[in-house]
């Protein structure tokens, strides 16, 4: 399978304690997103990568969240002092955008997400 | 801000229906318009998109077309089938930079024989 990958598909855990997920995005794609969506919403934009630049972050990403992508490859989120809101879905996505005629033209792709339940 | 507004559902239907899901959107200037469907178990996949308006996005048998006047990209199809049972997300963003998505918030569909 050469799509998306994330890793826990599932997490459980306390209140309070530190948790981390990984993205792996297709090969070759230079652009990483993470989005979160919440029970009955769509999803929210949190973050983008383009290699290994984090270029973008939502107001959504607290101090808590943290999200790197060390060499451009596989990204990681880490939620620190998990709260109750925390719970939810986190979805990455990759793509690589190209140019045409003038004209960005870019299709993402999407991961199963990791869902996080926080008690 | 930008925001997208979808129907409520569950819409369930029957097979050979036709299919109607209402999106509007709120957003200045000329955003890109896309359905996306989220199978169950799966990922979100792009179904269709259009770029300007009355473009018509066109795919597996799925069409909606952007029209600016009424700021809306209805999601239709003609005859729907079991396979089609999913959740729809309207969505938009800006060509640009990048693909910062603001999403309604999904349609479930039911189809049953």
């Amino acid at each position: 399978d050469t799509g998306v990958s994330q890793d826990p598909r599932h997490k459980i855990t306390k209140r309070g304690q530190n948790v981390t997920f990984r993205c792996d995005p297709i090969s070759e794609h230079n652009r990483l997103y993470w989005y979160r969506q919440t029970l009955g919403q769509g999803p929210e934009f949190l973050t983008y990568f383009q290699n290994e630049a984090q270029l973008e972050k939502s107001r959504l990403l607290s101090d808590r969240f943290s999200a790197e992508r060390p060499k451009g490859s596989f990204s990681t989120l880490e939620i620190q002092r998990t709260e109750q809101g925390d719970s939810a879905m986190y979805l990455c996505a990759s793509s690589w955008p190209n140019r045409d005629r003038g004209t960005t033209n870019e299709k993402l792709f999407f991961g199963s997400g990791t869902q996080l339940s926080v008690l | 801000g930008n925001s997208v507004t979808q129907m409520e559902g569950p819409v369930t239907l029957s097979e050979e229906a036709f299919l109607t899901i209402n999106c509007t959107y709120t957003a200045t200037g000329y955003p890109s318009l896309f359905w996306y469907v989220q199978y169950p178990g799966e990922g979100l996949q792009l179904l269709l998109k259009a770029t300007k308006a009355d473009d018509k996005g066109s795919n597996k048998g799925f069409e909606a077309t952007y029209r600016k006047e009424t700021t809306s990209f209805h999601l239709e199809k003609g005859s729907v089938q079991v396979s089609d049972s999913a959740v729809y997300f309207c969505a938009l963003s800006y060509t640009g930079t990048a693909s910062k998505l603001t999403f309604g918030t999904g349609t479930r569909l039911q189809v049953t024989l």
